[in-house]
């Protein structure tokens, strides 16, 4: 059950640069999305999230993006900095699912000097 | 910052044993989740609850897991009979008004021997 997919396990930005981190669904119903940063032994931390009724969220450095007809998202961080090294969840939601968010596998990033 | 937090933050059980997690969501949410991640898997669903019950649950949440939500502070994950598979990072989250933005606590990593 692959209905939210991170095709990239890992990416490595230099500092000051922008970091972009992909995701890709397949269920047409999910409505909401989130992106999650995660790291090691911690739980997820929520960053930021779109509705389908949007194109894009900015929050900060953190600004999400969202393409409905390809259904796939983005996230982009600008500027990266090395406490941005960490791995990214994305994740996505449907009306009347008990709120049940959908994760993909995480995109490990790593901000490097 | 209010924070999730959950006990232990490992546990270890012997097969067939009974296990309870516990969890203290943000004060002023209203619906909560347990989530589990086996060691290199996606994080996936367990179960959703508000108003004393459960909303939504995966497949994986069978008859030998239940929710409870005790008293007016604690969310608690019990599995009645341990699995070797059951072993897992078990994390319980939150959510407010915005309800598809879910808080994670830092989880509880089970090990059953």
């Amino acid at each position: 059950d692959q209905q939210v997919k991170q095709n990239s396990p890992s990416l490595s930005v230099q500092e000051g640069r922008i970091s972009i981190l992909n995701c890709d669904y397949t269920n047409s119903m999910f409505d909401y999305f989130l992106w999650y940063k995660k790291y090691p032994a911690e739980g997820p931390t929520f960053l930021i999230s779109i509705s389908s009724i949007k194109d894009k969220n900015e929050d900060g450095r953190f600004t999400v993006f969202l393409n409905k007809s390809a259904k796939h998202l983005s996230l982009h961080i600008v500027p990266s900095q090395p406490g941005d090294s960490a791995v990214y969840f994305c994740a996505a939601s449907e009306t009347g699912g008990g709120n049940k968010l959908t994760f993909g596998t995480g995109t490990q990033l790593k901000v490097e000097l | 910052e209010p924070e999730v937090t959950q006990t232990p933050s490992h546990q270890v059980t012997q097969m067939g044993q009974e296990v309870i997690l516990r969890c203290v969501p943000i004060s002023n949410h209203l619906y909560f989740y347990w989530y589990r991640q086996i060691l290199g898997q996606k994080v996936e669903f367990l179960v959703s609850f508000y108003n004393n019950e459960i909303s939504e649950k995966s497949e994986i949440f069978d008859d030998q897991f239940s929710v409870e939500r005790p008293d007016g502070s604690n969310f608690t994950l019990k599995i009645r009979s341990t699995k070797l598979e059951d072993s897992a990072m078990y994390f319980c989250a939150s959510s407010g008004a915005a309800f598809y933005e879910q808080y994670f606590g830092p989880g509880t990593r089970l090990t059953v021997t």
